[in-house]
């Protein structure tokens, strides 16, 4: 059932760093490229999202970067911080129904 | 807080019972979806309720099934567990169903089948 790909599994960055996270997706149906940051006992909360006929999304320190053509698109998190410390999972959606990828466990090292 | 409350957090249940979780959409939304969360995995998506009626079912089978009522909270209902049915379950709720409309996900309810 999984159309997205997420990588890498886990990730350990140091505060400051830059953390990059990579989704590849099969289905070109596909109009809607969320990512989700889930914090331990908690549910997925909305972090940004991107429509494909946009190749980039910037707010604050995270950025989504999309290639269409690659069906690519990555998450930066810039001058990470301890706080950032979460599983990042990126989803991709047709209507109603939205796929995720199997998330990424990032880990910000003070 | 989302605003959208799932009950009851964690129950345990042995294979071949049924189960009904409960979930309460933010105010104003009327849309719900559940999805099953395994551990280590993402959210996969099992189907959604639009307006009382379902819009939408991902590759889950028939034992799983839904409710909406018109307040707009929701059931789900899972008969026969098995054991691969322990997961966390997430509701989430939004204004319309389109693609693009923000999903807003409840804590989950933690299944344990055994």
């Amino acid at each position: 059932q999984q159309q997205v790909k997420q990588s890498p599994q886990s990730l350990i960055v140091q505060k400051g760093g830059i953390s990059i996270i990579n989704c590849a997706y099969e289905n070109t149906a596909f109009d809607y490229f969320p990512w989700y940051q889930q914090f331990p006992g908690k549910g997925p909360a909305l972090l940004i999202a991107i429509r494909p006929d946009v190749s980039e999304k910037k707010e604050g320190r995270f950025t989504i970067s999309f290639n269409k053509s690659a069906k690519q698109f990555s998450l930066h998190i810039m001058d990470s911080q301890p706080g950032d410390s979460a599983t990042y999972f990126c989803a991709a959606s047709k209507n109603n129904d939205m796929r995720f990828g199997a998330g990424t466990r990032l880990t910000v090292k003070p | 807080e989302t605003g959208v409350t799932q009950s009851p957090t964690h129950l345990i249940k042995t294979r071949g019972q049924q189960v009904t979780l409960r979930c309460s959409s933010q105010s104003g939304h009327n849309t719900v979806s559940w999805y099953q969360q395994a551990l280590g995995q993402g959210p996969q998506f099992i189907f959604q309720y639009y307006r009382e009626e379902e819009n939408g079912r991902g590759n889950f089978p028939p034992r799983f099934s839904g409710l909406q009522f018109p307040n707009y909270s929701s059931e789900l209902n899972v008969n026969a567990l098995e054991l691969d049915d322990s997961a966390l379950y997430l509701c989430a709720s939004s204004l319309g169903h389109g693609s693009g409309n923000t999903i807003y996900f409840g804590e989950g309810s933690w299944l344990t089948v055994v």
